[in-house]
């Protein structure tokens, strides 16, 4: 079944701590990226990935870090998490000439 | 960049009734506009989506309509059941290896 993972789904932690949400996927996608979900501000893209070791900066990268050392995996890094980080955050892949973007099912974040 | 407003943020209708959600976008190269459907506590799915070499496309109860001069585009869902209630968003992306750039997103509640 072709699918995009995350994990953890819910991850509650406090300010400062470092954590590192994980991202796979098995349709061989070229196309990787990190979105996060507030209400009222829909999808905000922080990172995407045209390939392995290709990433580039969304609208909203500040306070993130990915890596891109495998095809399958996208690892989202928070350094330093800090409250105004708390939010739904959504990895998705897709082909790099375009077409359908798969979604994970979603990581809740919440930084006290 | 693209800019992509996403009209209304909350539409209620009753069951049975049409509902229509508008897009607008600023980027006159965009040439791909799908259109996402976000059930609670799951990440968005491709429910539609239409490229600019086509001015409408249908599949069963929902329809998208592009205008390309004036840049929007329509989601139309006829004969609406309750499990038509989400959040739904549209999307462009212009040709090659680029990015979607989101609508922030309308809240469908169909009651019945």
């Amino acid at each position: 079944e072709a699918q995009v993972t995350q994990n953890p789904r819910y991850l509650i932690t406090v300010t400062g701590k470092k954590l590192t949400v994980t991202c796979s996927q098995n349709m061989n996608h070229e196309y990787m990226s990190w979105y996060r979900q507030d209400p009222g501000l829909g999808l905000r893209q922080i990172y995407y990935s045209m390939n392995v070791e290709v990433t580039d900066k969304g609208d909203v990268p500040e306070g993130y870090k990915v890596s891109r050392k495998e095809k399958r995996n996208f690892p989202l890094i928070l350094e330093s998490p800090s409250p105004n980080q708390t939010s739904l955050y959504f990895c998705a892949s897709r082909g790099l000439a375009g077409g359908q973007e798969y979604f994970g099912p979603g990581t809740r974040l919440t930084v006290t | 960049g693209e800019n992509v407003e996403q009209h209304p943020s909350t539409l209620s209708v009753q069951e049975g009734d049409s509902a229509v959600i508008k897009c607008t976008y600023s980027d006159s190269a965009s040439n791909y506009f799908p259109w996402y459907k976000q059930e609670l506590g799951k990440g968005p799915q491709l429910i539609i989506d239409i490229r600019s070499n086509v001015g409408e496309k249908k599949d069963q109860r929902i329809a998208v309509t592009l205008n390309k001069t004036a840049k929007h585009f329509s989601l139309h869902i006829t004969e609406t059941q309750p499990e038509d209630s989400a959040v739904y968003f549209c999307a462009a992306k212009p040709p090659g290896y680029s990015t979607l750039t989101f609508g922030k997103g309308t809240m469908l509640l169909v009651s019945p």
